[in-house]
């Protein structure tokens, strides 16, 4: 079965540091979406991506995330300057279509980012 | 935005009977509505999923319900084994964009 494949599994950074966290969708998704879950709580939506652009983002996305395709295989996301409440599971997910053509997403197993 | 809201936040259940769980949303543009299983440490994993032109879905021991005018959808997990005990998270929204309840653990005894 088709997987979304994250690295690096774990990544501690030391506050203020930029992080890059990596992800390949399945190869023939066109949409792709980062969540994070901090320890205990529900996934919290970022950000999704199709056609090389974002197509929503939400709150948490502020000025220190981006996110790349920088190839036709992977799709990242950077965080600029570490915070501390940055530290979380981050999950990569993508999926074939949207609406009432897609299939659900498929995660990724995610990094967990601490934050030091 | 789109606010979830899930309950109950756990449930335990002897093994054989059924697990209800139910969630709420409130922007009625939703029109994606998928349950994920997450064990400890891993991914969450889409068991089903509906949609807003759908009332109800099954799959094997897995039912889906949703109820547009009121804006809520249940999952319905029967004849529990304990492989079922995990969390399930709701989601709602739309494809570029879902909410997430706060999830549901569910120890299944034997």
């Amino acid at each position: 079965e088709p997987e979304v494949t994250q690295t690096p599994s774990h990544q501690v950074t030391q506050m203020g540091q930029e992080v890059i966290l990596r992800c390949v969708p399945i190869s023939n998704h066109l949409y792709f979406y980062w969540y994070r879950q901090i320890l205990g709580q529900k996934v919290e939506f970022l950000v999704s991506f199709y056609n090389n652009e974002i197509s929503e983002k939400s709150e948490i996305f502020d000025d220190q995330f981006s996110v790349e395709r920088p190839d036709g295989s992977n799709f990242t996301l950077k965080i600029r300057s570490t915070k501390l409440e940055d530290s979380a599971m981050y999950f990569c997910a993508s999926s074939e279509g949207q609406g009432l053509i897609s299939g659900g997403y498929t995660f990724g197993s995610g990094t967990r980012l601490t934050v030091v | 935005g789109e606010n979830v809201e899930q309950h109950p936040s756990t449930l335990s259940v002897q093994e054989g009977d059924s697990a209800v769980i139910k969630c709420t949303y409130s922007d009625s543009a939703s029109n994606y509505f998928p349950w994920y299983k997450q064990e400890l440490g891993k991914r969450p994993q889409l068991i089903i999923d509906i949609r807003s032109n759908v009332g109800e879905k099954k799959d094997q021991r897995i039912a889906v319900t949703l109820n547009k005018t009121a804006k809520h959808f249940s999952l319905h997990i029967t004849e529990t084994q304990p492989e079922d005990s995990a969390v399930y998270f709701c989601a709602a929204g739309s494809w570029g964009k879902l909410q997430f309840g706060a999830g549901t653990q569910v120890v299944v005894t034997p």
